[in-house]
């Protein structure tokens, strides 16, 4: 079974204060996505990478960078976290050898992280 | 403007009912994949569809993908409390770069016992 894991279930930090929120995939998936989730607002991609080192914007980057130093690690990181960023967070992984590959992008997503900035 | 619609939003029904969710769109999908998520978990994959027309039965779930792969059906027959859940579909579009997905705006359902 794909198992992603997610360093933190709950999360509360300060406004100001610097947020690093980890995940771990153990499939060997190249693909690799920062999700936030909100009440009516659906499921919006943050970033995602493909590959080690490499990443890309994805609809809502404001605020927010990654780094994926190892395959099976992807992080995201709130520079200065403010109260607007309060969501819970979703990271997910899939298959795939590269930005142009054929689909099925089947995603697996681990349990999420409430992060709450008070 | 939600690419892919789904509906209804909410759905509450009892226990032995069945139920219906839609996804829909007015882009084409590579392949559309059904999750369901539970409240405080992330979504689990339950489905992926891939050929126009193409069914897929998983017990008392029925996925459908239609003809020209703009939309998709799930249905459930006699739901069960356990079916209780945020739904969500999601799909690959033909020409979206990268692996990324589309996903809709999910379908609470409800069973009561």
């Amino acid at each position: 079974d794909v198992k992603v894991t997610q360093s933190s279930r709950y999360l509360v930090k300060r406004t100001g204060e610097k947020v690093f929120l980890e995940c771990v995939q153990d499939m060997d998936h190249e693909n690799m996505f920062w999700y936030r989730q909100d009440p009516g607002l659906g499921l919006r991609l943050i970033y995602f990478s493909y590959d080690v080192k490499m990443k890309e914007k994805g609809d809502i980057p404001e605020g927010y960078s990654v780094s994926r130093e190892k395959k099976e690690r992807f992080s995201l990181i709130l520079e200065s976290a403010s109260t607007n960023q309060t969501s819970m967070y979703l990271c997910a992984s899939s298959f795939g050898e590269g930005p142009n590959d054929p689909p099925p992008y089947e995603q697996y997503f681990g349990p999420g992280t409430r992060l709450t900035v008070t | 403007t939600q690419l892919l619609e789904q509906s209804p939003q909410f759905l509450s029904i009892q226990e032995g009912e069945n139920l219906t969710v839609y996804c829909n769109s007015s882009s084409v999908f590579s392949s559309l994949q059904w999750y369901r998520q539970e409240p405080g978990e992330g979504p689990v994959l339950l489905v992926t569809v891939v050929t126009g027309g193409e069914v897929k039965k998983l017990k008392r779930l029925t996925f459908q993908f239609g003809d020209a792969r703009k939309d998709s059906s799930l249905h459930i027959t006699a739901a069960q409390p356990g079916d209780t859940g945020l739904y969500l579909c999601a799909g690959d579009m033909i020409k979206a770069a990268g692996n990324k997905l589309t996903f809709g705006g999910g379908t609470r359902v409800l069973v009561k016992p």
